[in-house]
């Protein structure tokens, strides 16, 4: 099983803020994670895929690299209504997936 | 427009089986491009995958819930369907169903499920 390891599990911050989220798995997994955002009591939102593309409609403040084992979520400049539980997504063996711990961001 | 629609019981009494239908409409679950998953969320926990089907019925599963899982599909009625069991309190969720692909990127809204006597 490929296991993802995501970092800060909580995270506080203050708009305008750069904020950066990291994941790791456990194995080589190419570029084949993806990014999702969920809100309290909503189902998690894709925002970015394949590792680094920007989902349609998703605002460019949002990007996404890595590739192999180590990732990275940044957000450029926080904004209030990113406030939201973030999780990475792998899919190296599809349909067997696994999602990171998630991390909880906060505004200051 | 795609939408998915989880239901069944809101609550289940520990050692039973849980049983979900997620009813698809606005499109065709016999898609050669996607799978059908079943995604859940404990209180105040992070996701976990549960296992997806694809339209001829291949299933795939959670190594972690694989003895305790059955997923199946019905073409005719456009729904795929999750069972659990035995339960316990532990399975106690917030069950999504999902179109899967490379993405994730049509959800239901989710559907409380508490394992309760």
């Amino acid at each position: 099983d490929i296991q993802m390891t995501q970092s800060p599990s909580s995270l506080s911050a203050s708009v305008g803020d750069r904020v950066t989220i990291t994941c790791q798995a456990s194995q080589d997994i190419s570029n084949y994670l993806n990014w999702y955002q969920q809100k309290p009591g909503k189902a998690p939102k894709l925002l970015i895929y394949d590792a680094s593309n920007l989902e349609t409609g998703v605002p460019s403040r949002f990007s996404g690299s890595g590739s192999g084992t180590d990732f990275t979520f940044t957000i450029s400049s926080l904004q209030p209504e990113d406030i939201a539980t973030y999780y990475c997504q792998q899919y190296d063996n599809l349909p067997l997936i696994t999602f990171g711990q998630g991390t909880r961001l906060e505004i200051k | 427009q795609l939408q998915l629609q989880e239901s069944g019981p809101g609550l289940v009494k520990p050692s039973e089986t849980l049983s979900l239908t997620c009813t698809v409409s606005g499109g065709s679950i016999s898609s050669s491009s996607y799978y059908w998953g079943w995604i859940r969320q404990p209180p105040g926990k992070g996701l976990e995958w549960i296992g997806s089907i694809f339209y001829s019925g291949s299933t795939y599963y959670n190594p972690s819930l694989k003895s305790r899982v059955t997923i199946s599909v019905d073409t005719s009625k456009n729904q795929f369907s999750l069972k659990l069991s035995p339960v316990t309190a532990a399975d106690t969720a917030v069950y999504y169903c999902a179109r899967q692909g490379r993405i994730m990127d049509v959800w239901g809204k989710g559907t409380t499920v508490t394992v309760s006597s």
